[in-house]
């Protein structure tokens, strides 16, 4: 069975950095390209970053980039993502989620997701 | 960056009815790259639809996709209890790549 468990979310003060990690199982975790999407409270979807499987090739949302950084060690069958500058705007709770196989077009498992609340 | 608009933002029917949900692309999208989503209070998305029209593992066959170009449906055949949530369409860029959602269509019980 496909898990993700996602864990680092907690209230920051805006311009702190933050830590999220989402813990996979249940699957081949290098085989799979992996991604970060949040949902502000009240809001839809919005795609945040994604990796591919081997690691080798990162991309970011507009909205992100140049603040957040994706990795991930497959070692550990560990994805991360490294929040750096945060703003009110970054609250949101973020679900790590699994990018299908045949062309990473689309995310077909979800980690129950970790809240993180940006206030002074 | 090509924007989707769900409509309409929210649809009120009986359980039993039949629901359609409607994704606009403001440029056309591969079929291939269409997906829809649904989500319950306090949980996470769930894949029901990969592909414009290929249901994910475990989605009963009243939920059917259809579409191209740049309009695109989810259409619940007969509405249970438990269809009653947000649905989410979304699509992917490949140059660069990207992935949007569109806004989400609620299905509340009338």
């Amino acid at each position: 069975e496909v898990q993700l468990l996602e864990s680092g979310g907690r209230l920051v003060q805006p311009g702190e950095s933050l830590r999220l990690s989402c813990a996979a199982s249940g699957f081949t975790f290098s085989n799979y390209a992996m991604s970060w999407v949040r949902q502000a409270p009240g809001k839809g979807l919005e795609w945040v970053s994604s990796i591919t499987g081997s690691g080798t090739n990162t991309h970011y949302a507009d909205s992100v980039k140049g603040r957040f950084t994706i990795s991930r060690d497959s070692s550990q069958n560990t994805l991360n993502l490294q929040l750096n500058s945060l703003r009110g705007e970054d609250t949101a709770v973020y679900y790590c989620a699994r990018l299908s196989r045949g062309g990473a077009v689309s995310f077909d498992y979800w980690g129950q997701g970790t809240l993180v609340t940006v206030s002074s | 960056e090509i924007v989707l608009t769900q409509s309409p933002g929210t649809l009120s029917l009986f359980p039993g009815d039949r629901a359609t949900l409607s994704c606009r692309a403001s440029q056309s999208v591969s079929s291939s790259y269409l997906a829809w989503y649904l989500q319950k209070p306090g949980q996470a998305p769930r894949l029901l639809i990969y592909g414009t029209s290929t249901r994910a593992i475990g989605i009963p066959d009243r939920f059917s996709g259809g579409g191209s170009g740049t309009d695109f449906t989810l259409t619940i055949s007969r509405l249970e209890p438990e269809d009653f949530a947000v649905y989410y369409c979304q699509q992917y860029d490949s140059s660069p790549p990207l992935w949007t959602f569109g806004q989400g269509t609620k299905v509340e019980i009338k």
